[in-house]
């Protein structure tokens, strides 16, 4: 398997404009996660899904984000408008059971100017 | 709620000492407890986890952590430091009831020199 796969790698973007991160998670986990990374703050949690469903959204930190799973192999994290204060590295991770270890993906590094 | 606090923002130790990473944790019932490591521009990468039994437990790359219920501790250990351990480390909790989540300390820069 090719593990958790984020894209894009990096992302540079203008103050205002619509930015989307992907996640494509492990093949038969059951459970995907959207957590966002700075220095100051550390790994936050945003949004976590089960079997597509979202569990628990109280991570987002404004309606400016919003979050989906279409279905088993495929997530998207949104953030329109985009701000400078959203500048950050985010994560996707997937685990076969709630319990068991999180695989992460590589993450986004997001720059938004 | 439940949360975990890493006091150490940096851990620095020579090669070949022991290395100790502290990590506490607040939950309401019986915990789930993980480390992980993160290098360079990588996402984390698990260690090794306590779920119950044995309050030792041993992960990868020979690090292992301690479970202390009284102290709510779960240090990660490791009898040798080596260089390539050099990395960003990070212990997680969560709690046993249904619902809930993994939360991340802000993590510790473990720095080994030669």
């Amino acid at each position: 398997d090719a593990g958790v796969i984020q894209s894009p790698r990096h992302e540079v973007t203008e103050m205002g404009q619509e930015v989307t991160l992907r996640c494509k998670p492990i093949s038969g986990h059951d459970y995907l996660f959207w957590y966002r990374q700075t220095m100051m703050r550390g790994l936050e949690l945003l949004i976590y899904f089960n079997n597509n469903v979202p569990i628990d959204d109280s991570g987002m930190p404004e309606d400016r984000f919003s979050a989906k799973m279409p279905n088993a192999s495929f997530s998207t994290l949104k953030i329109q408008p985009s701000e400078p204060r959203d500048s950050a590295v985010y994560f996707c991770a997937s685990s076969l059971f709630r319990g068991e270890k999180l695989f992460f993906g590589s993450g986004t590094q997001l720059s938004v100017l | 709620a439940q949360s975990v606090a890493q006091p150490e923002d940096q851990v620095n130790v020579a090669e070949g000492n022991p290395l100790t990473v502290k990590c506490t944790y607040s939950v309401s019932g019986n915990p789930y407890l993980f480390w992980y490591v993160q290098y360079p521009n990588r996402g984390l990468q698990f260690l090794l986890k306590y779920i119950t039994g044995d309050n030792l437990v041993k992960g990868s790359y020979g690090f292992e952590a301690e479970f202390n219920k009284s102290q709510t501790s779960f240090h990660l250990k490791k009898p040798s430091a080596l260089v390539s351990d050099s990395a960003l480390y990070f212990c997680a909790v969560r709690e046993e009831q249904a619902g809930t989540a993994l939360i991340f300390g802000k993590g510790t820069t473990l720095s080994v020199s030669s």
